[in-house]
């Protein structure tokens, strides 16, 4: 059982802004930044959003992050059909000295 | 090319041991910390254990403190997972990634994952 909670499931038409939301508690989002990965299929998880709304080198303005209190969201704006894929939040726990992630959500593309 | 690139999967029987390795170039690997992260198939992603870029701060998940020992040699450029008695339910996909300095929760540079299956 993942310690953030997350849709497993979210969907759009293209073009269309699609958000996910992140629920942690005080030990994880409370007290740390929260980080968003993509997850395409058979590859490794690419980091898409880190300190709560920064976006690495390359990472499309499509999408942004926001966190308030101990919940966070990913939005991906102007979907399209390449944004198909697994999406997880992270956030580091201090009360397990670990990060800890999200059990996922699966974005389509309708 | 700045990559890291883990070796050592393979089949393991339950109980057995297994010894996990990633190599990192074209980086200054001593200046970073470093994660193991493995994924079940067709399942999310669980952290595994953590090791600071001097070694000094180890953490691991509850659900393998006691049988996986992280380590690193920064002369070589390498991170290692070694896994002793292991279960079932550490069979995955691992995968070493680095940690982004100032923000212990974000992964910046990722491996191509390396196959455990644990079987008998």
């Amino acid at each position: 059982q993942a310690v953030l909670t997350q849709p497993p499931s979210a969907s759009g038409t293209p073009g269309q802004r699609v958000t996910i939301f992140c629920s942690g508690t005080r030990s994880n989002i409370g007290s740390n930044t929260v980080n968003w990965y993509q997850q395409l299929p058979g590859t490794a998880p690419k980091l898409l959003i880190y300190s709560n709304n920064q976006r690495p080198s390359g990472v499309p303005d499509r999408f942004s992050g926001s966190k308030s209190g101990t919940s966070a969201s990913l939005a991906i704006s102007g979907l399209q059909s390449e944004d198909e894929t697994d999406y997880y939040c992270a956030a580091w726990d201090d009360s397990l000295n670990g990060p800890v992630f999200g059990g996922g959500t699966k974005v389509t593309v309708l | 090319e700045v990559q890291l690139a883990e070796s050592g999967g393979g089949l393991v029987q339950p109980g057995g041991s297994l010894r996990l390795s990633c190599a990192a170039t074209k980086f200054t690997f001593s200046n970073y910390a470093f994660i193991w992260v493995r994924q079940a198939p067709g399942k999310g992603l669980e952290w595994v254990s953590y090791i600071s870029s001097t070694s000094r701060t180890i953490y691991y998940a509850d659900s393998v403190k006691g049988r996986f020992t992280i380590s690193r040699d920064n002369a070589k450029n390498s991170l290692y997972l070694q896994m002793n008695r292991v279960r079932d339910e550490d069979a995955a996909v691992y995968y070493c990634a680095r940690v982004l300095p100032g923000d212990w929760g974000a992964f910046d540079l990722w491996g191509q994952g390396t196959m455990v299956t644990v079987s008998s």
